[in-house]
């Protein structure tokens, strides 16, 4: 079935760092694929979001690309901040009306 | 728009005891999805509806949980009895399969559930 992995954390940087978390999928059709943020005590929130191969999703400095080729998504920022702190978590569905299946989350902390 | 509503966010409750927890779909929307998320398990589906109707309750870990959608502005999971174990967050997202939102899901803040 399909699946997602990325990476685990937690993910620790200073402010003004470049962030990389990587994402990689397997899936049986031509997912859209998603990146979804969890503040502490808050629900999951859209980051970022790519339907087909080669989009790029972008969304508050985060970017992410559709490689179908090495069927990743894997989210960048190239300047965080200490709001940035948060749970991220990448996802795929296979189509609208269609359950989403996330990867485990990774934690991101970011220090002043 | 109010977003998804989730009632309570948080439930502390003895073990056999019954728990139900509400949701109210963001209006218009057509597909209500209930997910749990664990520490151990992550984030993973426990059924969805679409206008109102179960479409996959292949995640609902067994027989003491039943969930029911009995109009398009409400819907409820329902835990008989409870144990330690379901101890979880609990979230209710819902989504609109046309428009320009595609398949983007709208997420509630959660019950956080506690089975002593």
């Amino acid at each position: 079935g399909d699946s997602v992995t990325q990476m685990e954390g937690p993910v620790t940087l200073s402010e003004e760092a470049f962030l990389t978390i990587n994402c990689t999928y397997t899936a049986t059709g031509y997912p859209s694929l998603f990146w979804y943020v969890q503040y502490p005590g808050e629900g999951l929130q859209l980051l970022l979001k790519a339907t087909k191969a080669d989009d790029k999703g972008s969304n508050k400095g985060f970017e992410a690309t559709y490689r179908k080729e090495t069927t990743s998504f894997h989210l960048e920022k190239g300047s965080v901040q200490v709001s940035d702190s948060a749970v991220y978590f990448c996802a795929l569905s296979e189509g609208p009306g269609t359950a989403l299946i996330f990867g485990k989350g990774t934690t991101l902390s970011v220090s002043s | 728009d109010a977003g998804v509503i989730q009632s309570p966010r948080h439930e502390v409750t003895e073990m056999g005891q019954e728990v139900t927890l509400r949701c109210k779909p963001i209006s218009g929307h057509d597909y209500l999805f209930w997910y749990r998320q664990t520490m151990m398990r992550g984030l993973e589906l426990l059924i969805y509806f679409n206008n109102n109707v179960p479409i996959d309750d292949s995640g609902m870990p067994e027989d003491r949980f039943s969930a029911k959608m009995p109009n398009a502005s409400f819907s409820t999971l329902k835990i008989q009895p409870s144990e330690p174990r379901d101890s979880a967050v609990y979230f209710c997202a819902s989504s609109l399969a046309s428009g320009r939102s595609g398949n983007e899901q709208f997420f509630g803040p959660g019950t956080r559930l506690t089975v002593l």
